[in-house]
């Protein structure tokens, strides 16, 4: 299995501008994680799905947020429009219920200048 | 908090040494897991520890959980360099998913 998948690996932006995150999850994982970590927060959780659906959106900072997961294989983290306070690592981790483990992608470094 | 709190922030040292790292949290839980973050890259999962455990191995891991005093321990024996890493403990609160990360311990093994 080629693990969690995300896209870019690396995002250099202009504060204002819409970015947009991607991930894929190991296929048969039902759970997926948004985490940001930086120097100052540590690693953060944003939200996390189950089988497709949100059940906890309140580690999202605000409303330029927002994330989604059309299927089981692909989820998107949008920030419009993005501040320079954005910038961090976001790591995607998938995991299936029952295993309690979760996986990490090589993470997304997101610098809004 | 929910967080898990490692300490040290940062330990350093020499090859062939034992490193522990410890973690507190607040919450009751389900188990506790230690995860191992290299460098630039994603985190890693080392060991799960269920609450009804007290302490777990693998490799050159032993992992404790005292469930009475809220704390974990993650000790690493005979060091080696390429365990330079951070390493955290993550907890779900009962009840849920939602992983939840300490602060980290940075562990510098020197050659």
């Amino acid at each position: 299995d080629a693990g969690v998948i995300q896209s870019p690996r690396h995002e250099v932006t202009e504060m204002g501008q819409e970015v947009t995150l991607r991930c894929k999850p190991i296929s048969g994982h039902n759970s997926l994680f948004w985490y940001r970590q930086t120097m100052m927060r540590g690693l953060e959780l944003l939200i996390y799905f189950n089988n497709n659906v949100p059940i906890d959106d309140s580690g999202m900072p605000e409303d330029r947020f927002s994330a989604k997961m059309p299927n089981a294989s692909f989820s998107t983290l949008k920030i419009q429009p993005s501040e320079p306070r954005d910038s961090a690592v976001y790591f995607c981790a998938s995991s299936f219920a029952g295993t309690e483990k979760l996986f990490f992608g090589s993470g997304t470094q997101l610098s809004v200048l | 908090s929910q967080q898990g709190e490692e300490d040290p922030q940062a330990l350093s040292i020499q090859e062939g040494e034992n490193a522990t790292m410890n973690c507190s949290y607040k919450t009751s839980i389900n188990n506790l897991q230690w995860y191992r973050q290299n460098s630039g890259r994603g985190l890693v999962h080392l060991i799960l520890i269920r609450s009804n455990e007290r302490e777990k191995h693998s490799g050159r891991l032993r992992v404790t959980l005292d469930t009475s005093k809220k704390s974990s321990s993650l000790l690493i024996t005979a060091s080696r360099a390429a365990d330079t890493a951070s390493y955290f403990c993550a907890l779900p609160p009962s009840g849920t998913y939602k992983y939840i990360f300490g602060t980290g311990t940075r562990l510098k093994v020197l050659a």
